[in-house]
C-alpha cells in the first residue's frame, strides 16, 4: 500500500516560532502537496511540488514556504507562526489517477 | 473561474436510508472528477473517480456517482447507509490541461447517520 507519513498528529506551538512539517511518501511519486483544511473551507491548496527542488504556489500560500531535497519528503514552514495558522494540514502525494493523502497535522499556535 | 461547489454543508439521514450527496463544477470542459471520505481524526480516504467512459462508476464501501456532463454535476450515492458512514465528504476536481495535477476541493458535506 501507499504510505504518505506526516510526522506529527497534533502540534502545539507559540506565536513567532518557526515551524516544520514534514511529510514523507514512499512510492516515488513526483507530484507532492500541502493542503490546509477548515470547517466549512475544503481543502486548500497551499504549496505543490512536481519534482525535487521545484515548487509552486498554490491559493493560500501567504506565510508559508516548502522545501524538497529529496523526492519522497516535502515539508512545510511556517516562518513565523500565527494564530491564524492554527489548522489542519494534510499532505498527499499524486499520480494521474489518484492523490494518496497522510493522516493529518493539527497544528494549533497559541 | 473554475470551481467546485458541494450544496449541502450538512446531511442528517437513517440507517438503512438511501443518501445522495451533491457536486457542481465550473469549468469549460469535462474534468476528473473524485469523491473521497474523511472520518473522524482521518485523512482521505478516495470513494471513487471519473475520467471518461460509462457515467455511472462503482466504488469502495458500496458508493456509486453519476457523472452529468449537462448539469456539470457528479453525484454520490449510497442505497442504504450504515452507522460507519458518518463522515465527511468531499468531492474533488481536477482541471486537466494545467498538467500540474493540482486537485480543486468543494467545501465538503459533513454526514450524521441517526439510529
Amino acid at each position: 500500500d501507499v504510505k504518505v507519513t506526516q510526522s506529527s498528529r497534533y502540534l502545539v506551538k507559540r506565536t513567532g516560532e518557526k515551524v516544520f512539517l514534514e511529510c514523507v511518501q514512499d512510492m516515488d511519486h513526483e507530484n507532492m502537496f500541502w493542503y490546509r483544511q477548515d470547517p466549512g473551507l475544503g481543502l486548500r491548496l497551499i504549496y505543490f511540488s512536481y519534482d525535487v527542488k521545484m515548487k509552486e504556489k498554490g491559493d493560500i500560500p501567504e506565510g508559508y514556504s516548502v522545501s524538497r531535497e529529496k523526492k519522497e519528503r516535502f515539508s512545510l514552514i511556517l516562518e513565523s507562526a500565527s494564530t491564524n495558522q492554527t489548522s489542519m494540514y494534510l499532505c498527499a502525494s499524486r499520480t494521474l489517477t489518484e492523490a494518496f493523502f497522510g493522516q493529518g497535522t493539527r497544528l494549533t499556535v497559541v | 473561474a473554475q470551481s467546485v461547489t458541494q450544496p449541502d454543508i450538512h446531511i442528517t439521514v437513517s440507517e438503512g436510508a438511501s443518501l445522495e450527496l451533491r457536486c457542481n463544477y465550473s469549468y469549460g470542459a469535462t474534468p476528473y472528477l473524485f469523491w473521497y471520505v474523511q472520518s473522524p481524526g482521518q485523512g482521505l480516504q478516495l470513494l471513487l473517480k471519473y475520467f471518461s467512459g460509462d457515467t455511472l462508476v462503482q466504488g469502495i464501501k458500496g458508493f456509486e456517482a453519476e457523472f452529468k456532463r449537462s448539469q456539470s454535476s457528479f453525484k454520490l450515492r449510497k442505497p442504504s447507509v450504515h452507522w460507519s458512514d458518518a463522515a465527511e465528504y468531499f468531492c474533488a476536481v481536477d482541471f486537466p490541461g494545467s498538467n500540474d495535477y493540482k486537485l480543486s476541493f468543494g467545501a465538503g458535506t459533513t454526514v450524521t447517520v441517526r439510529a
